[in-house]
């Protein structure tokens, strides 16, 4: 157990909806990063959050958005949903805004299904 | 494109077997992560390498960093059932973010 949760475990939707994901970061942990994985594109970093602030940004879609709240738990917004869009998504965390050395610590996934 | 190329993409070995798995890319990197994730689960980080030619062991595995930090391998020698998984390589840069870049995969099974 990373101590990193992430909710829900499996969410099935349709396309053209809207989902959040909920992730609650290690206790202690102030950055909160976010993760797609899926077949053909591996894991892809999204968006790192660092004290409620955004830190760093990858490969996220406009149509994705995060942020992270002043208890430091984070939610990735998903809408106008794609096929494509089926993926694993992880949340990770880490004590600082980002060393070389830091050791990411990663939730157990949501794994999202959009029909 | 991808910047960090992994191989083998799979691979399929007898119990006791040694195996490496490589890890190459034409950027440099501060610091070079491995993971393995099991099904269900999300990466467990195994080992960070972070100056060039560097050389970790953790049990059966051997970790190396390449002298430019552009490449890494790992190594594990008498390979055993439970080393089944799928294995990550990460890249790193120090640019006070935590952003890295990770690898393909290399799903391994280790048959009893």
């Amino acid at each position: 157990d990373s101590g990193v949760t992430q909710t829900p475990k499996h969410l099935i939707t349709a396309t053209g909806q809207r989902v959040t994901l909920r992730c609650s970061p290690r206790s202690g942990d102030l950055s909160v990063y976010w993760y797609q994985q899926s077949l053909d594109q591996g894991l892809q970093f999204l968006i790192q959050y660092y004290n409620g602030e955004e830190r760093a940004k990858g490969n996220i879609l406009e149509r994705f958005s995060a942020q992270q709240f002043p208890d430091l738990h984070s939610e990735l917004n998903l809408s106008s949903l794609e096929l494509g869009d089926s993926a694993l998504y992880f949340c990770a965390s880490s004590p600082r805004q980002g060393h070389i050395r830091d050791t990411q610590y990663f939730g157990p996934g949501t794994r999202l299904t959009v029909l | 494109t991808q910047l960090l190329e992994q191989s083998p993409q799979f691979l399929s070995i007898q119990e006791g077997e040694n195996l490496t798995v490589y890890c190459n890319s034409s950027s440099v990197f501060s610091s070079l992560q491995w993971y393995r994730q099991e099904p269900g689960e999300g990466p467990v980080l195994l080992v960070t390498v972070v100056t060039g030619g560097e050389v970790k062991k953790l049990k059966r595995l051997t970790f190396q960093f390449g002298d430019a930090r552009k490449d890494s391998s790992l190594h594990i020698t008498a390979a055993q059932p439970g080393d089944t998984g799928l294995y990550l390589c990460a890249g790193g840069w120090s640019s006070n973010t935590g952003k890295l870049i990770f690898g393909q995969g290399t799903t391994l099974q280790v048959k009893p």
